[in-house]
């Protein structure tokens, strides 16, 4: 069946715009994460959904950063007025459950450029 | 909070041969699982390989196959028979304790493979 995709697969912004990233999850799959991979900070967590509910969000770096999910399935991740620091590729994941012990599929990613 | 340790940014191995990569984490926590990601060039993760914390043996896929010693809370990744396809990012990952439902990422080892 279908992975998990992501869109765009890349974006430019300026630095003050806002920009929206898409994550489409592997159809049945109730948890749903977004994750950031930067050179220097490595892999991050930003943020788990278990349904439409966000119950950590514990990972998103400033109230300029926020996230929903609808219907259970796509999710959007919304960065306010964009800063060159936020510069990073954006990788959303899914999984059946939202347990340790659920494998979690990752999609390839949206990498975000901020000039 | 969780840690997880690469110590080793670059690795290279010749096709055919045998190559471990190293991974070591720090939990106060019984039971949670680990795991092998590798993500080639297209930027793609894929799993490699997972192993519960409460299971003895180690876990095997084909080439890919772990050692893991609970004790030493080490987790490293053996790859036989490396093939120029294995060339990639490998992180590993710690899901659990109280960072139950979101991956916890080491700061990856970049493999090549030359023939």
């Amino acid at each position: 069946g279908a992975g998990v995709s992501q869109s765009p697969s890349n974006k430019v912004t300026e630095k003050g715009k806002d920009v929206e990233l898409r994550c489409d999850p592997i159809s049945g799959h109730t948890a749903l994460y977004w994750y950031r991979q930067s050179l220097g900070q490595g892999l991050e967590f930003l943020i788990y959904f278990q349904g439409n509910s966000a119950p950590d969000k514990s990972g998103l770096p400033s109230d300029r950063f926020s996230a929903e999910r609808t219907g259970g399935s796509v999710s959007t991740l919304t960065i306010q007025r964009t800063q060159q620091e936020d510069s990073a590729v954006y990788l959303c994941a899914s999984s059946l459950g939202g347990g340790a012990q659920e494998t979690q599929y990752f999609g390839p990613g949206t990498r975000l450029l901020v000039l | 909070a969780q840690t997880v340790t690469q110590s080793q940014p670059e690795m290279s191995v010749q096709e055919a041969e045998t190559v471990t990569l190293s991974c070591t984490y720090d939990t106060s926590e019984s039971n949670y699982y680990l795991f092998w990601y590798k993500q080639p060039p297209s930027r793609q993760m894929i799993l490699v390989i997972r192993q519960e914390a409460y299971k003895q043996q180690n876990a095997t896929e084909n080439r890919f196959s772990v050692n893991f010693q609970k004790a030493a809370k080490s987790f490293s990744l053996k790859i036989s028979d490396s093939q120029l396809g294995d060339t990639a990012m490998y992180f590993c990952a710690f899901n659990g304790g109280t960072s139950y439902g979101k991956l916890t990422f080491g700061q990856g080892t970049i493999l090549t493979v030359h023939p």
